[in-house]
């Protein structure tokens, strides 16, 4: 069962704009984590927010966690043609580590 | 760094033969997980083992068996496989402890005629 459900789903932006995803999730969790993935590639890790954390930030990414409301948002800031590829949230409710993937965003950023 | 690799990379097989998919991670690693893609779908996860010696079922299990040969070695088998096995097959890895992110390997994909 999808723990984490992305929007949008799809996602067009130009070069320099900023980017926002969103996901939302249904239980509690232990934290929420961003993935990305390349076209024919495995998923690399983004940035992981603990349940206890409001706010990340890793270089041009934001990320915010909102426990109340169960939703997260992931901030790309000046996109650029290389942040094209799938966004992923995963959750994680603390047991053994296993993560529970939401069906991605398909990100777009055109030169 | 090779981080995790999986092998083969692509694969045909025909109904009903069965094949393992190898994954290894050279990072020490205690948890290692194997996922399938669909289009649509995400990653769910099919088996993960927390630690040498452990194996547990996943979200989608049927029609899969695991072995977690050491430490580094954690493969997939397909007894008897069937058209629905059609997927990309992801492999990963993770540190002990609470808050760990995963490591992927860049995937096997298998097709199922």
């Amino acid at each position: 069962s999808q723990q984490g459900e992305e929007d949008p789903q799809a996602l067009s932006i130009q070069e320099g704009e900023n980017a926002t995803m969103n996901c939302s999730y249904k239980t509690s969790i232990n934290n929420l984590q961003w993935y990305r993935q390349n076209s024919g590639r495995g998923l690399v890790h983004l940035i992981l927010i603990r349940s206890n954390e409001r706010e990340k930030h890793s270089g041009r990414l934001r990320v915010t966690l909102d426990t109340s409301k169960k939703s997260s948002s992931l901030l790309i800031t000046a996109s650029r043609a290389a942040d094209t590829a799938s966004y992923f949230c995963a959750t994680d409710t603390g047991a053994n580590s296993k993560l529970t993937f939401g069906k991605g965003i398909t990100l777009s950023v055109r030169p | 760094n090779a981080g995790v690799t999986q092998t083969p990379k692509f694969q045909v097989l025909k109904t009903g033969q069965s094949m393992t998919l190898q994954c290894a991670q050279d990072m020490n690693h205690n948890s290692m997980y194997w996922y399938r893609q669909d289009p649509g779908m995400g990653l769910r996860l099919i088996y993960y083992s927390a630690s040498e010696g452990t194996t547990d079922k996943g979200e989608v299990p049927n029609g899969y068996n695991v072995s977690r040969l050491n430490k580094r070695e954690f493969s997939l088998r397909l007894e008897s496989a069937a058209p629905s096995q059609t997927s990309v097959y992801f492999c990963a890895s993770s540190g002990w402890g609470f808050n760990q992110p995963q490591h992927f390997g860049d995937g096997t994909r298998l097709s199922i005629l």
